[in-house]
């Protein structure tokens, strides 16, 4: 079982809904990071959070500690949003551990 | 700053051919890391430095891998005798001392033919 797991693996939505992407993990950590990785494109950083919530435009990252879940929320979604998103979190010995990220792909 | 530059950004070897990439990681952040993702598949790791102490080296990494950083700043990763099997995005982080933030680099692309 990896330490990092994220749901769903793939996920397919109309443009204009509301999305949800899930992580959890089961190592401690010092810190949770949300990634965005186009089709063969290099990976930019979307929040690093260790507690509560973080908000850029429609992007929205929220941490339970207690619960080790993290979820990463896209509001009004557009088709340029389709990408993969990795959860990534460093651990106590400050290693990063991946997810194995989820495949967005928002329909026109 | 620029943010974390990763050179070259592709680059073509034929097997058996050394190869080294560079990571520039931001202005003062301590933590450098290396990863390797493969098409389609998550990040690996490969290994990190806390300043120019390499603190941890993945089992992934043969003998022909070797990474440095010799002043605590730039980074460099060298892959010996290369495979066809190392083919992948070469990608650098690096993270802040108080590690309230963390940056990746565009990644180098290694194809060998």
């Amino acid at each position: 079982k990896n330490e990092v797991e994220q749901s769903p693996q793939n996920l397919t939505a109309q443009e204009g809904e509301f999305i949800t992407i899930n992580c959890s993990y089961s190592v401690g950590i010092s810190a949770l990071h949300w990634l965005q990785q186009h089709p063969g494109g290099g990976i930019v950083s979307l929040f690093m959070l260790s507690s509560g919530k973080k908000k850029h435009g429609r992007l929205i990252a929220t941490i339970n500690i207690q619960e080790k879940h993290s979820s990463l929320h896209i509001t009004a979604s557009h088709p340029r949003d389709s990408a993969v998103y990795i959860c990534a979190a460093f651990d106590r010995d400050d290693k990063i551990i991946f997810g194995k990220g989820t495949r967005l792909h928002i329909l026109p | 700053d620029t943010g974390v530059s990763q050179d070259p950004r592709h680059k073509i070897t034929k097997r058996g051919q050394n190869v080294t990439f560079r990571c520039d990681p931001i202005s003062e952040h301590n933590r450098l890391y290396w990863y390797r993702q493969t098409l389609g598949q998550g990040p690996e790791f490969l290994t990190y430095f806390q300043n120019e102490a390499q603190l941890e080296k993945s089992r992934l990494l043969s003998d022909r891998f070797s990474a440095e950083r010799p002043k605590g700043s730039f980074s460099t990763l060298e892959i010996q005798r290369t495979e066809q099997g190392d083919s992948a995005m070469y990608l650098c982080a690096s993270r802040d001392r108080a590690g309230t933030e963390a940056f990746f680099g565009q990644g180098t692309r290694l194809t060998v033919v």
